[in-house]
């Protein structure tokens, strides 16, 4: 069974600060990655998505992938209040099998 | 461009009825999706369609059924409602190639069953 793993929090950073949220998963075969944000009582909401080994930078957020590590991670620089949320990473192997989802990580940034 | 479209947004429901959940997506996508999420839970796929005429169970498929009405249209019954049922429905669509892939994911619909 495909397994997305994440630390659920809460993380707690200082606003201003670094926020890095990570995720590993199981099937060597995954092809793509998200990330979204999801305030409480409210629809998951993708931020970013990222399909090769690397660094991809919009804005604050920037994601990072090591396939070789499965491993992918999202930086959010400049942390804000309304950056506190849960932050879910999803892996798509390809094809027609979907997203598979983590927990989410609850992230509070400290005014 | 709706995007991915569901109906109805909350609904309660007591033990035993039964109900459809209806998606719908203009994106022309082949893949569609149903997933739940429950509190400090991630999304769990209940069922997928690869393409019209298709479907396939996912996870946690048990006590519901699906039917890809089109290439637009999946929908989701609960034939006979359980409390254990309740939780925050989404649906979904996807297209994918080798170099990328694009996933919808709709507003949710809130399911409570007494």
């Amino acid at each position: 069974q495909k397994e997305v793993e994440q630390n659920s929090g809460p993380l707690s950073v200082p606003e201003g600060a670094i926020a890095s949220l990570n995720c590993t998963y199981s099937d060597r075969g995954s092809q793509s990655f998200f990330w979204y944000r999801q305030y409480s009582g409210k629809s998951p909401e993708l931020i970013m998505s990222i399909y090769s080994n690397g660094d991809k930078e919009d804005g604050r957020f920037t994601a990072q992938l090591n396939k070789a590590s499965q491993y992918v991670s999202l930086l959010i620089r400049d942390s804000q209040p309304s950056d506190s949320a849960t932050y879910l990473c999803a892996v798509m192997e390809g094809g027609a099998d979907g997203l598979t989802f983590g927990k989410g990580t609850h992230l509070i940034i400290q005014p | 461009n709706a995007g991915v479209t569901q109906t109805p947004k909350f609904q309660v429901l007591k033990t035993g009825q039964s109900m459809t959940l209806q998606c719908a997506q203009d994106m022309n996508h082949n893949s569609m999706y149903w997933y739940r999420q429950d509190p400090g839970m991630g999304l769990r796929l209940i069922y997928y369609s690869a393409s019209e005429g298709t479907t396939d169970k996912g996870e946690v498929p048990n006590g519901y059924n699906v039917s890809r009405l089109n290439k637009r249209e999946f929908s989701l019954r609960l034939e006979s409602a359980a409390p254990s049922q309740t939780s925050v429905y989404f649906c979904a669509s996807s297209f994918y190639l080798s170099s990328d892939s694009l996933f919808g994911l709709g507003p949710g619909t809130r399911l409570l069953v007494l």
